[in-house]
């Protein structure tokens, strides 16, 4: 799926910050972080729904997302943790009278390391 | 806890054979039903889909049967093929005009020998 690309793919971090960016070409306006850690589902962290911000309370603060505009997605991360090792997928869903607007389009993911 | 689980881990099957994948989920207010298909060091997508308004869909080799009283939803797949092979993740919702906000399951692996 090249419609939605993530960078980086990969990522190994000390306790260090960083972000990842996300952006979508399919007109969407629906954009969402998702976590999945070894051996566990995926698991919603942020929704953004015509740019306003649905948060999971769960996730740690040191986690802030920013959606600069409807294609744009990114995701900041200070003193990250090894409990934030993780593949980071980006989702897209199109809005009522887009289409199917449960469907999730996911892009490839960044696998974070944390050491 | 879970609101959605997937009670096989893992499941594997003959070529050609029938298989029947299970979902279970906690949510009274779940109305959409989705089955994604994901392979190793790629995203999920999806596979099929369906509402709470009908009990069965059909897209090819592909169907979904929900049973809405049970809290039970499950994916069976005819005519297996080694491609089949993948994680299956299912997932469940409620109808919202918010966005997808969807609880996935665990994932069964499928392994589909030749």
């Amino acid at each position: 799926n090249t419609k939605i690309t993530q960078s980086p793919r990969y990522l190994i971090l000390g306790r260090a910050n960083k972000s990842l960016e996300c952006e979508q070409h399919l007109g969407h306006n629906a954009m969402y972080w998702y976590k999945q850690s070894a051996e566990k589902p995926p698991e919603l962290m942020f929704l953004y729904n015509l740019k306003q911000l649905i948060r999971n309370e769960t996730v740690p603060s040191r986690f802030i997302p920013e959606c600069p505009d409807s294609s744009k997605l990114l995701l900041h991360i200070s003193a990250v943790d090894p409990e934030d090792s993780a593949v980071y997928f980006c989702a897209s869903s199109p809005l009522p009278g887009q289409g199917s607007q449960n469907t999730l389009y996911f892009g490839a993911g960044t696998r974070l390391s944390v050491l | 806890g879970q609101q959605v689980k997937q009670s096989s881990p893992s499941l594997t099957v003959q070529e050609g054979g029938i298989l029947i994948l299970n979902c279970d989920y906690e949510n009274d207010m779940f109305d959409y039903f989705a089955w994604y298909k994901k392979y190793p060091d790629n995203s999920p997508t999806l596979l099929i889909s369906v509402r709470s308004n009908v009990d069965k869909r059909e897209d090819g080799r592909f169907t979904v049967f929900l049973n809405k009283s049970g809290k039970h939803f499950s994916l069976h797949i005819t005519a297996s093929q080694p491609e089949d092979t993948a994680v299956y993740l299912c997932a469940a919702g409620g109808d919202n005009n918010a966005g997808a906000k969807l609880t996935f399951g665990g994932g069964t692996r499928l392994t589909v020998r030749p």
